[in-house]
């Protein structure tokens, strides 16, 4: 079983949509996570921490549940340039990565 | 955006041949990490360092060598490149091992043949 794992999608859903993506994770004693979003050929972005009290950035909300060991990113109306695959990172001194998951927002 | 410059950019070789990665940060940063990304398996970690001349080995390090003689940079070394290190690799940094995120360079487009 991977450390980090995420459904890869791919997940295709119209402009103006809600969309939730989870994140499942191994080690117990994980103390971080963050949310980063890669497009094409490009490099990983930070997209934002993770709190345990979830927290929220404009249309993007992440929660942690440390008792079900998963994270979650949610995305309200979305827009066409959310288009784009997230990847979820854990860290305990090491930072694991899931594999991510694709995101297509269609007009 | 971070200050993280890779280089080359872009690199095709022969199998057999030496092959150096180059990652420089402006940002003074202690950590530094190389990962390679490969389709369905995400980002690996190949080394990592935590200090001038400190580096420890990542899950995937066999067949890949580095060394930190700067802060500012961190190397990476095939030292006799085979095509399963064909990837994309990434030059990362951190200030602190945990609880901070990382940040990525541009990425290095290697391929073997």
């Amino acid at each position: 079983r991977k450390e980090v794992e995420q459904d890869p999608g791919p997940f295709n859903v119209p402009e103006g949509a809600t969309v939730a993506f989870n994140c499942t994770y191994s080690n117990s004693a994980s103390q971080s996570f963050f949310w980063y979003r890669q497009d094409c050929r490009k490099e990983p972005k930070l997209l934002m921490s993770v709190y345990s009290s979830g927290n929220e950035d404009g249309r993007f909300t992440a929660q942690l549940n440390r008792a079900s060991q998963y994270i979650s990113l949610l995305i309200r109306d979305s827009k066409l340039s959310d288009s784009a695959t997230y990847l979820c990172a854990v860290n305990n001194y090491d930072m694991r990565f899931g594999a991510g998951t694709r995101l297509t927002v269609k007009p | 955006d971070a200050g993280i410059t890779q280089s080359p950019r872009h690199k095709v070789t022969e199998t057999g041949t030496p092959v150096t990665l180059r990652c420089h940060q402006t940002e003074n940063h202690r950590y530094m990490y190389w990962y390679r990304q490969d389709p369905g398996h995400g980002l690996r970690l190949i080394h990592y360092s935590y200090g001038v001349k400190d580096t420890d080995k990542g899950e995937v390090s066999d067949g890949y060598s580095v060394s930190r003689s700067k802060t500012e940079d961190f190397l990476l070394t095939l030292e006799s490149a085979t095509s399963s290190q064909t990837s994309v690799y990434f030059c990362a940094i951190s200030e602190q091992a945990a609880n901070q995120p990382q940040h990525f360079g541009d990425g290095t487009r290697l391929s073997i043949l």
